[in-house]
């Protein structure tokens, strides 16, 4: 059965820090890797990871994976308080499905 | 412009109920998915739909059923709801190999 676990499950840090999220995880058939950003409500979509080794950007926000080892990372850069939420990491092995670790709640004070 | 809607938003109802949330999603997306949040479990998959007809249980699927009757809704029914099925839940919609998109959720309480 596909494991996802994410470290740390929470995080504390100011304006400006840099953080750096991961998820590991177990798969029989990988397809597909995604982060999600959920704040009040709704996860919404980050990034899919596909490949290992090719960064995925998008302005403070990268995320990358490494299929031999088994992981992934987010990193924020240049923090901000609007960057509090919970980041979910998800695993799709097979046909849409996705498995989801326990979340990271990060929390940026100003 | 496409999107999913769930509702109700907020239920509180009592130990033993039948209840039913319901999810309506206009992207005309094949999958349809229920998750429900805890604190500490992130999302963890109930019950899910790959089609007309189709659904298949998740890894927390006891006490939750669905049936899927046309491609835009997926209501999910608590048959005697418990308090452990305290939660909030999200639906969520997707093609087979890109993102899935998610519903505002169903924040229900049952005491």
């Amino acid at each position: 059965e596909d494991k996802v676990v994410q470290s740390p499950l929470s995080l504390v840090v100011h304006e400006g820090d840099t953080v750096t999220l991961n998820c590991s995880y177990e798969v029989t058939n990988f397809r597909s890797l995604l982060w999600y950003k959920q704040e009040k409500k709704a996860p919404t979509f980050l990034f899919m990871l596909t490949s290992s080794g090719i960064e995925k950007k998008s302005g403070r926000l990268s995320s990358i994976l490494d299929k031999k080892e088994l992981f992934s990372i987010l990193n924020i850069t240049a923090t901000q308080t609007g960057d509090s939420a919970i980041y979910l990491c998800a695993l799709r092995e097979s046909y849409g499905k996705l498995t989801f670790g326990q979340g990271t709640i990060l929390t940026v004070h100003p | 412009d496409a999107e999913i809607t769930q509702s109700p938003r907020h239920k509180i109802t009592e130990t033993g109920r039948q209840v039913t949330l319901a999810c309506h999603q206009t992207w005309n997306h094949n999958n349809m998915f229920w998750y429900r949040q805890d604190l500490g479990h992130g999302l963890r998959l109930i019950h899910y739909s790959y089609g007309v007809q189709d659904t298949n249980k998740g890894e927390v699927s006891d006490g939750y059923s669905v049936s899927r009757s046309n491609t835009e809704d997926l209501p999910l029914t608590l048959e005697s709801a418990a308090s452990s099925q305290t939660s909030v839940y999200f639906c969520a919609s997707g093609d087979r190999a890109g993102e899935l998109f998610f519903g505002e959720g169903s924040r229900l309480t049952v005491l």
